[in-house]
């Protein structure tokens, strides 16, 4: 069983729509992390969070730490929003490593 | 906006041969990470490294992986003997000490035929 978990693991939506792609995760975090790959393959940092709720633009993250549960959420969808989207728990201690979910790939159409 | 940069983009290399690849982390950074991405796969955790020396591996990081910060602005993934299932892309990343904030590289993504 994974440790981070995602689900879609393939999202198509129309533009404009209102986008919900969620992770769970069995580890123990400090932190967790929603990322951004496009096609060329690089990773962009979106969101760290380890409580409640963030905001950026049109991008909303949140967290519940009881439950092991974030969800990432795109309001009013563009197709330049069309990429991978990865949930990625950072572990503690000395290390934090990230252990990454498998991701979801979003397309959103015209 | 800082960035951290890896060279080369990509690399096609034997079997059997020695692959260097380049990280230049934030400056004022001091974690350093490689992760690597086998096409159609999910990123794995390679290996951290914090004041100069390695603070964890993974299992995929053996004896043929090592890692180096040779001049202090560097950071470097090199494969002994390279492998075909070592074909994937590798990312470097690096943080800060007090944000958290984690930065990636574009990627540097090794062929090996």
């Amino acid at each position: 069983k994974n440790e981070v978990e995602q689900s879609p693991q393939n999202l198509t939506a129309q533009e404009g729509e209102f986008i919900t792609i969620n992770c769970s995760y069995s580890v123990g975090i400090s932190a967790l992390h929603w990322l951004q790959q496009h096609p060329g393959g690089g990773i962009v940092s979106l969101f760290m969070l380890s409580s409640g709720k963030k905001k950026h633009g049109r991008l909303i993250a949140t967290i519940n730490i009881q439950e092991k549960h974030s969800s990432l959420h795109i309001t009013a969808s563009h197709p330049r929003d069309s990429a991978v989207y990865i949930c990625a728990a950072l572990t503690g201690g000395a290390t934090n490593k990230l252990i990454f979910g498998t991701g979801t790939l979003l397309a959103v159409q015209p | 906006e800082p960035e951290v940069t890896q060279t080369p983009s990509h690399q096609v290399t034997q079997m059997g041969q020695e692959v260097i690849l380049r990280c230049v982390p934030i400056s004022n950074h001091l974690y350093f990470y490689w992760y690597r991405q086998i096409l159609g796969q999910k990123v794995e955790f390679l290996v951290s490294f914090y004041n100069n020396e390695i603070s964890e591996k993974s299992e995929i990081f053996d004896d043929q992986f090592s890692v180096e910060r040779p001049d202090g602005s560097n950071f470097t993934l090199k494969i002994r003997s390279t492998k075909l299932e070592d074909s994937a892309m590798y990312f470097c990343a690096s943080k800060g000490h007090y944000t958290g904030e984690l930065f990636f590289g574009e990627g540097s993504r090794l062929t090996v035929l």
